[in-house]
């Protein structure tokens, strides 16, 4: 099955700075790759995804890029704000025929300090 | 209606207690999730329904068991429960094919079993 794997643990920051978080995956079949933010005692929540056959997409601070061959995918979040610190997870799936099973990364705590 | 609810929101249960949590979709999803999560861990998949059909059992203890009485409703029934269950159990829903891909998780239900 699926595995992901997701680096750093834990990212601190200045206000302003650049953070890069890293996924890979194992399974070459994996056709779709969604980020979530989760706050403390809250939902996950989606904050940008890529499907296999793009390799690179923007939503404003937020870019998500992929490399199939490496099996690699990364968050890049520009000009960090202290809204911004959660943990951040990733994710693979194979959309299945009839649904999608995500399977999730460890989770990166970031800070966002002032 | 772009939601999953959940209910309750919070629950404690003793162990030879007999509880149901509940999740609920007018999104027209045919997909739903349950997925458990423990502090400071990625969610993690238990249950897949398609089309209100059990697609995916990831092994788990069958004092929790799964019910999807119609296309917007899914329950997680819970007997005998162990105290390390307790965690945030999160619903979510997807459409199914068509390119349409992502998760909306509801906001969980803590369960804590005493």
């Amino acid at each position: 099955g699926e595995n992901v794997e997701q680096h750093p643990s834990t990212l601190s920051v200045q206000e302003g700075d650049s953070a890069v978080i890293k996924c890979t995956y194992s399974d070459s079949a994996s056709n779709y790759f969604p980020w979530y933010k989760q706050e403390l005692g809250k939902r996950p929540q989606l904050i940008i995804d890529i499907r296999s056959n793009v390799g690179e997409k923007k939503d404003q601070r937020i870019a998500v890029t992929l490399n199939k061959t490496a099996k690699h995918f990364s968050l890049h979040i520009t000009e960090t704000q202290p809204e911004d610190s959660a943990v951040y997870f990733c994710a693979a799936s194979l959309m299945n025929t009839g649904f999608q099973k995500l399977v999730f990364g460890t989770g990166t705590r970031l800070l966002v300090s002032p | 209606d772009t939601e999953v609810t959940q209910t309750p929101k919070h629950l404690v249960m003793g162990m030879t207690n007999k509880k149901s949590l509940k999740c609920e979709q007018h999104m027209g999803h045919r997909a739903m999730y349950w997925y458990k999560q423990k502090a400071k861990k990625p969610p993690e998949l238990m249950f897949v329904y398609s089309y209100e059909k059990l697609s995916i059992n990831e092994s788990v203890p069958s004092r929790f068991s799964p019910e999807c009485p119609n296309s917007s409703l899914l329950n997680l029934h819970l007997h005998a429960l162990q105290p390390e269950d307790s965690a945030l159990y999160l619903c979510a829903s997807s459409h199914v094919g068509g390119g349409s891909y992502g998760y909306t998780f509801g906001s969980g239900t803590r369960l804590t079993v005493v």
